[in-house]
């Protein structure tokens, strides 16, 4: 996917581990996107970057932190995992001169 | 809060007719708004977009229409083909930042 991402691409954890989601990208775009994608909800934007260690909460940020210490890097941590974490989630790029925006494979995370 | 809708959870359409994919937004003040195709097990493509000056944009076998005056954004696809067959979502964005996303439209075309 245009030059995003995202690892792994499957994980499964126990309930009160911490979880580290990556998505990587090789096009230096300044804005990078961590979205979560459920049934009947569609994608809701969890954190989203607009810099090197430039970061902002989403609609659904309780639960997650996020970090990006470089331009082609952006972090997603589950402090604790819990059950209603279990979701896909999709790292996105902003591009401007597509206009739109990229969105990785996804990691699909089951909490257990 | 602010929020993007759609009509019609599922579409049926047959190969070759038009499928028309509806959507509701309720923030007045966005002023970008892109469709997004998803098939199964991938992440989200990017289709069209369209700003707040425009009213239609064409693309290849898709247009998409606004009317800001009841808030209303459709996708409409040219001879629907079974590589069609996907969920379709809208996305708007009021700042130059986030997008907001409807709860997708799946759009299954039957032979």
């Amino acid at each position: 996917d245009a030059g995003i991402t995202q690892s792994p691409r499957h994980k499964v954890t126990e309930t009160g581990t911490p979880v580290t989601l990556r998505c990587h990208q090789t096009e230096n775009h300044r804005y990078m996107y961590w979205y979560r994608q459920d049934p009947g909800h569609g994608l809701r934007l969890i954190h989203y970057s607009y810099g090197v260690k430039d970061t902002d909460k989403g609609e659904v940020s309780d639960g997650y932190s996020v970090s990006r210490s470089k331009t082609e890097d952006f972090l997603l941590t589950l402090e604790s995992a819990t059950s209603s974490q279990t979701s896909v989630y999709f790292c996105a790029i902003r591009d401007r001169e597509m206009g739109g925006y990229t969105f990785g494979s996804g990691t699909r995370l089951t909490v257990v | 809060g602010e929020s993007v809708g759609l009509h019609l959870p599922t579409l049926s359409v047959q190969e070759g007719d038009n499928s028309i994919i509806n959507c509701a937004y309720s923030n007045s003040a966005s002023d970008y708004f892109i469709w997004y195709k998803q098939e199964s097990g991938k992440g989200p493509q990017f289709i069209i977009d369209i700003r707040s000056n425009m009213d239609k944009r064409q693309g290849q076998r898709v247009t998409v229409l606004l009317n800001k005056t009841v808030k209303h954004l459709s996708l409409q696809i040219a001879a629907t083909q079974p590589g069609d067959s996907a969920v379709y979502f809208c996305a708007e964005s009021g700042t130059a930042s986030k997008l907001t996303f409807g709860t997708g439209t799946r759009l299954q075309v039957t032979l």
